[in-house]
């Protein structure tokens, strides 16, 4: 199956430092790439749909200014938490598909990165 | 809108007895339909997905589940749960708003097989 990676696997940072994540899609070109976040022992939050090369659309209540999404190419797509305070404290996990808009185009999941603010 | 319903949060069974983890959907489209495990601090993989061919859906790992549109319900089985089935399992809906393929998913069930 489709291969997709997160770096770092966890980060731990300062309140008020801006921390970047990595999402890359090893062995595909991926169209589309999902933001989620998910807090201990909940379900995962789809935070923001983005497309190589366009503006990612994001969900409502999701600060786009504070979660900078980047879709530069169809290997790579990039969440920068800015300003990063205790409560962005989250497992976050992105996800790539080679096509969004086809329902029958699976999702493939990175492995998730574990952001604490301290 | 769409939405997904799991019944049960936590699930408890012996190692080698049925699992049945339930799931219950709402659409205003046909559905399509997944099933999703978590291991601890990792990603999610497919166990299975339903995409309106044939309703029993057979996925990985021994895993099963059956789409019924009368009880808007998609449950996951497996006949002999095993110690490493122990994870969090997630079922999701297609949503299809928008033009993309948004995955809205289910608070989770945490499966638990003891020996």
């Amino acid at each position: 199956g489709a291969v997709v990676s997160q770096h770092p696997s966890w980060v731990i940072c300062k309140s008020g430092t801006s921390v970047k994540i990595e999402c890359r899609s090893l062995d595909f070109q991926a169209t589309t790439m999902f933001w989620y976040r998910q807090f201990p022992k909940q379900s995962l939050m789809l935070m923001a749909t983005s497309n190589e090369g366009s503006k990612a659309t994001y969900e409502q209540g999701v600060e786009k200014d504070k979660f900078l999404i980047n879709h530069a190419s169809l290997t790579l797509s990039t969440l920068t938490v800015t300003s990063a305070h205790p409560e962005d404290s989250s497992f976050y996990i992105c996800s790539a598909g080679t096509s969004g808009r086809s329902p029958y185009n699976e999702q493939f999941f990175g492995p998730g990165t574990r952001l604490t603010v301290l | 809108a769409q939405s997904v319903t799991q019944l049960g949060s936590h699930v408890s069974v012996s190692e080698g007895a049925l699992v049945l983890l339930r799931c219950n959907y709402s659409s205003s489209v046909p559905p399509y339909l997944f099933w999703y495990v978590q291991y601890p601090n990792q990603g999610l993989q497919l166990l299975l997905k339903y995409t309106s061919a044939a309703t029993l859906v057979k996925g990985i790992n021994g895993f099963e589940a059956e789409f019924k549109k009368s009880e808007t319900s998609f449950h996951l089985t497996k006949p002999s749960a095993h110690m490493s089935d122990a994870a969090e399992y997630f079922c999701a809906v297609s949503d299809r708003t928008g033009g993309y393929n948004k995955l809205i998913f289910g608070a989770g069930t945490r499966l638990a097989v003891h020996p």
